[in-house]
């Protein structure tokens, strides 16, 4: 089974409150990725865990907070949502040098 | 900074065609090169992967990397309705980091 899931599918947030996303992987992968992807635009790297090392990318070190509380599972969390956080928000998990395998997405809507 | 491009944005062919998608990427030391397909509001999913120069064929798709010239592509042979989706290109210099391009937009029109 090569699936990777993301709950929610869909979220609606106000301004300024807290988002929290969940990724699940049951492939024993010792990576986890976090993408942010708005319309038109490449996936962006947000951050990526390899085992329990965590590593965010500098331009959104502030934006985005990240757990891994078991190889299995990854969360993204944002403390206070803005408008510009709207977007699809993809998790992918990979295995040495293979292939990412990513999640459907959820997508983020910050009123 | 690695940086990815795409090209065409989009682009609409009939059914049977021959469609060619490109990627370019700037850094000399990249190793690992992908074509991801996204159906919508699908996971995207890895088409084919390339690692070294020249081209790899499986089934209708064809990839081909030129890394002299910064340059790999994804060719379609007989195009099907099937085949409409994003695809992204990606590539991967050493550590765990990929790149993506912003994605073409593919039609076949039936």
């Amino acid at each position: 089974d090569t699936t990777v899931k993301q709950n929610p599918r869909y979220k609606l947030a106000r301004v300024g409150k807290p988002v929290n996303l969940i990724c699940s992987q049951t492939m024993n992968h010792d990576t986890m990725y976090w993408y942010q992807k708005k319309p038109n635009q490449a996936p962006k790297l947000l951050l990526f865990y390899y085992d329990k090392i965590l590593n965010r990318e500098a331009d959104t070190f502030e934006k985005f907070q990240s757990s891994r509380p078991n190889n299995s599972f990854c969360s993204l969390y944002i403390g206070s949502a803005g408008l510009e956080y709207s977007a699809m928000y993809l998790c992918a998990s990979r295995q040495g040098q293979d292939t990412q395998y990513f999640g459907p997405g959820t997508r983020l809507l910050v009123l | 900074q690695q940086n990815v491009q795409q090209s065409p944005e989009s682009l609409i062919v009939p059914e049977g065609a021959r469609t060619s998608l490109n990627c370019t990427f700037s850094d000399s030391a990249s190793q690992y090169f992908w074509w991801y397909r996204q159906h919508s509001g699908k996971a995207p999913k890895a088409l084919m992967s390339i690692f070294s120069n020249g081209e790899k064929e499986e089934g209708r798709f064809t990839i081909h990397l030129n890394k002299a010239s910064l340059h790999f592509s994804l060719h379609i042979r007989d195009s099907q309705p099937s085949d409409s989706a994003l695809y992204l290109c990606a590539v991967r210099t050493g550590g765990y980091k990929v790149v993506f391009g912003s994605g073409t937009r593919l039609l076949v029109s039936p």
